[in-house]
């Protein structure tokens, strides 16, 4: 079955320390994969994606994310967090034509 | 800036009493989406639509009905709200075709009471 995982429902960060937010997924071929970040009573805002080709991708606000096919994992980077960074964040995955398939998410706490 | 709009941001309603829910879009894109996402869950979504072809979710109730009557809008009504069905009501949109898949675009949502 395909699916999402996101292991850590809850992460806290100290303002300026690095983030690693963790996604494994379970597709029957590579899917599109995508992370979100949702602000408290917003819609969800893209932050990246990856479709195909480099597998380090930059994203918006500085972050980024690694595909790494042999973990079927895609997580989430940043090297230093700031405290407007305190979201939700979910990650994605799907193939043309298909919905995405939304992991849980991470709620992301800032700490000063 | 090409945008996904939705509207209301806040409805509040009675239980059993129909409500509608509106999407609206700038981005020409071809698929529209309708999530339902409850406190501290994921997004899930309730049906799209591919151009005109209405796609529902196998276990999305019979409660929930969809409209597109042009490109641009797509609606959301929900003939007898009941009180789980308080939620935020996320619109996507998206271009898709056979060699092309772009990411969604999520609309700010709306926020659905019901008393």
């Amino acid at each position: 079955a395909q699916s999402v995982t996101q292991p850590d429902i809850h992460i806290t960060v100290s303002e300026g320390a690095s983030l690693e937010l963790r996604c494994n997924y379970s597709y029957g071929a590579t899917p599109y994969l995508f992370w979100y970040v949702q602000s408290p009573g917003q819609g969800l805002q893209l932050l990246l994606k990856y479709f195909s080709g480099d597998t380090l991708v930059q994203g918006i606000k500085g972050f980024e994310a690694e595909f790494k096919r042999s973990q079927s994992s895609f997580n989430l980077r940043k090297p230093s967090v700031h405290w407007s960074d305190a979201a939700e964040y979910f990650c994605a995955v799907g193939q043309a034509g298909t919905a995405l398939i939304f992991g849980k998410g991470t709620t992301l706490s800032v700490s000063s | 800036d090409a945008m996904v709009i939705q509207n209301p941001r806040y409805q509040v309603t009675q239980f059993g009493k129909p409500v509608t829910l509106s999407c609206s879009q700038t981005l020409n894109h071809n698929v529209m989406y309708w999530y339902q996402q409850k406190s501290s869950q994921a997004p899930k979504l309730l049906f799209h639509y591919y151009d005109k072809d209405f796609n529902n979710e196998a276990d999305t109730p019979d409660n929930f009905q969809s409209r597109r009557p042009n490109t641009s809008f797509c609606f959301l009504d929900i003939r007898s709200p009941g009180l789980g069905d308080a939620a935020m009501y996320l619109c996507a949109t998206s271009r898709v075709g056979a060699t092309i898949y772009n990411e969604q675009f999520f609309g700010p949502g709306t926020r659905l009471t019901v008393l």
